[in-house]
């Protein structure tokens, strides 16, 4: 299985401030096939980014996802006050499908 | 725009089953995959399996082999996730979710509000 190692656990910033959240896995992730999902307390995860940096439907354009092989990084440009979330990276290349442990994007 | 509306939340005593459904609303299942993820209290997302109707052979994650299964009513839109032999440890919210096409590993573009599932005596 593809383990998917988030970090940091917790990123404490301010409004306006640049976030980037990292995702590791285990091994390389095929086909450019990496998500990422932001979850709200009490909510569904919502999809923002698929195949690596691709935005859903409705993902505001401070929202941008890189990196390749076993290396991805999730940057928030400007930290808007509803930005303020859990953030998931998920592998969908390989067999299972994982997810990463998450990152808690939290006001300073 | 489909909406996957999921049944209510359910107890259940160990060592018992549950089935929880997840029906397309405002569309179907033509052309997609539904998977099931579940999250523990306070914890992160776990993938439980798929599967994609139209050709209706299920994936599971090892974890839950011979203890899940995964079906779906095309007729009705409805899919259904049945989980036997119940413990404390699968209390959590189980959470329907589509693949935007009829692939068994994909993202998961829409998603159910969620069935709380509490096992307990």
């Amino acid at each position: 299985d593809i383990v998917l190692t988030q970090s940091p656990g917790t990123l404490s910033l301010s409004p306006g401030e640049r976030a980037t959240l990292s995702c590791r896995a285990s091994q390389s992730v095929s086909s450019s096939s990496l998500a990422w999902y932001q979850q709200k307390p009490g909510q569904a995860p919502r999809l923002l980014i698929y195949a690596i940096s691709a935005r859903a439907t409705g993902t505001p354009d401070r929202f941008s996802g890189s990196g390749s092989g076993t290396d991805f990084t999730l940057t928030i440009s400007r930290l808007e006050p509803e930005d303020f979330s859990v953030y998931y990276c998920q592998q969908y290349g390989s067999s299972p499908l994982t997810f990463g442990g998450g990152t808690k994007v939290e006001i300073k | 725009q489909v909406q996957l509306v999921q049944s209510g939340a359910e107890v259940k005593k160990p060592g018992s089953s549950v089935k929880v459904s997840c029906k397309a609303s405002g569309g179907s299942f033509n052309n997609y995959a539904i998977n099931w993820v579940r999250q523990a209290p306070g914890q992160g997302l776990e993938w439980v399996g798929g599967l994609i109707p139209m050709f209706g052979k299920p994936k599971y994650a090892q974890k839950f082999q011979g203890r899940v299964t995964i079906t779906a009513d095309e007729s009705t839109s409805t899919a259904y996730m049945e989980l036997s032999s119940l413990r404390s440890e699968d209390t959590a919210v189980y959470y329907c979710a589509r693949l935007p096409a009829p692939l068994n590993f994909y993202y998961m573009d829409v998603w159910g509000k969620g069935t709380t599932v509490i096992v307990s005596s």
